[in-house]
């Protein structure tokens, strides 16, 4: 069964801060990792990885994935009270009638105080 | 615009009271998901659709259905026989999986009370 396990479960930072969110998997067949930002309604996509190594950024935000050890971490630096967000990190599994499936972690609920 | 559209936005449903909520998408993406979002527990799989009529339960599917009769549309059905149906519903879609890698994109959602 893939398995996804982030963490800290809940982090509170104040602005400025830079914060370190971690995520690990395990997958029978990986295809994609991806970070989503929640709010409160649904989430919206931050980044997806495929390949080890290979930053992805966009602005402040950064992802990285090590698929040797099986783990990415998405940090954000200078932090605003925007930021506030619960971060979910999902696996998708490329094997037979799972193609596609997306398995999430339970997710970092981040605080960012002014 | 194009995008995901859920609806009711809240409901409310009485015991044993079957309650069916709305997915429809115009992305024309082919695979369609429900999740079940609970606090502290993330999203978990319900059910997927990666082409029209034809559909697979995910990890949590006991006490609901489904149907995809239409490709633009996803309905799930929360059964009587769902005993814990309070939860936050979301639906989510991306193109073709079997040739481009793309990331699902989610509806606002549908939030399920008990009374």
């Amino acid at each position: 069964e893939d398995k996804v396990v982030q963490s800290p479960l809940s982090l509170v930072v104040h602005e400025g801060d830079t914060v370190t969110l971690n995520c690990s998997y395990e997958v029978t067949n990986f295809r994609s990792l991806l970070w989503y930002k929640q709010e409160k309604k649904a989430p919206t996509f931050l980044f997806m990885l495929t390949s080890s190594g290979i930053e992805k950024k966009s602005g402040r935000l950064s992802s990285i994935l090590d698929k040797k050890e099986l783990f990415s971490i998405l940090n954000i630096t200078a932090t605003q009270t925007g930021d506030s967000a619960v971060y979910l990190c999902a696996v998708t599994n490329a094997g037979g009638t799972s193609y596609g499936k997306l398995t999430f972690g339970q997710g970092t609920i981040l605080t960012v105080h002014p | 615009d194009g995008g995901i559209t859920q609806s009711p936005k809240y409901l409310f449903r009485k015991e044993g009271q079957n309650v069916t909520l709305s997915c429809e998408q115009n992305l024309n993406h082919d695979a369609m998901y429900w999740y079940r979002q609970d606090p502290g527990q993330g999203l978990r799989l319900i059910y997927y659709s990666q082409i029209v009529n034809d559909f697979q339960k995910g990890d949590i599917a006991e006490g609901y259905s489904v149907s995809r009769e239409k490709k633009e549309s996803f309905p799930l059905t929360v059964t009587s026989a769902q005993k814990n149906p309070t939860a936050f519903y979301l639906c989510a879609s991306n193109p073709d999986t079997g040739r481009r890698n793309q990331p699902q994109h989610f509806g606002d959602g549908t939030r399920l009370s008990i009374l």
